[in-house]
């Protein structure tokens, strides 16, 4: 597509369910970023996709937190018995493949976030 | 990873250059200096990235001394629109590849 698309763009659960968040990220992106940001903090690394598999996890605070990206295009995040400290912006973003484009790769398209509200 | 540190806010006028510093002092020999911009309810936007010296795009300029230790975002005549969150990046190439957010530069242009 022409830009990241991120679905919902909001999203509003109660403590202890479960919830996907969808990325769709540019055509021909084979590296997949997903970001927590909260108010007035920058963005926060979870995990780094490089085509099909997650190249760096380390991001990711526990195990309730678990992302998929089974086909090297669309990617979710999934979070398991969500808590109120969930509550956050989570953005994606897509970009060029390092080996194809070591500088390429430095340049990464966001997408407009989906904000989690869980209470 | 090299972190930096930048100012937490800046304020400027309509129509003047604003120049926005970052200090990356543990940048390593193959890392990229980037900088983003992030409106309200927005993701980041990419501004421009340089290795050293001076980058200039359509939005900005970019000024790099030769140890590399810090970075000068430039914004030409800015306007209220420019108001926004500025974030200076290091990319480091490493076995894995992480980017390192701060808290940003908040800059208000006033009319």
């Amino acid at each position: 597509g022409a830009g990241v698309s991120q679905t919902p763009s909001n999203k509003v659960t109660e403590k202890g369910k479960y919830v996907e968040l969808r990325c769709d990220p540019i055509s021909g992106h084979t590296a997949l970023y997903w970001y927590r940001q909260s108010l007035g903090q920058g963005p926060e690394f979870l995990i780094y996709f490089q085509g099909t598999g997650a190249a760096d996890d380390s991001g990711l605070p526990n195990d309730r937190f678990f992302a998929v990206r089974p086909e090297g295009s669309v990617s979710t995040l999934k979070i398991q018995r969500t808590e109120r400290g969930d509550s956050a912006v989570y953005l994606c973003a897509s970009s060029l493949e390092r080996t194809a484009s070591p500088v390429g790769a430095n340049v990464l398209t966001f997408g407009a976030g989906s904000r989690l509200t869980v209470l | 990873l090299a972190k930096t540190t930048q100012p937490i806010s800046m304020d400027s006028y309509e129509g003047q250059e604003v120049n926005i510093t970052c200090s990356h002092n543990n940048i390593a020999t193959n890392d990229y200096i980037t900088w983003y911009q992030q409106f309200p309810s927005q993701g980041p936007r990419f501004i421009i990235q340089g290795y050293k010296t001076k980058v200039t795009n359509e939005v900005a300029s970019l000024f790099i001394p030769a140890d590399r230790k810090s970075s000068t975002l430039s914004l030409p005549r800015v306007s209220l629109s420019d108001t926004a969150v500025y974030y200076c990046l290091v990319a480091s190439y490493g076995s894995n590849y992480q980017l390192i957010w701060g808290a940003g530069t908040k800059l208000i242009i006033k009319p």
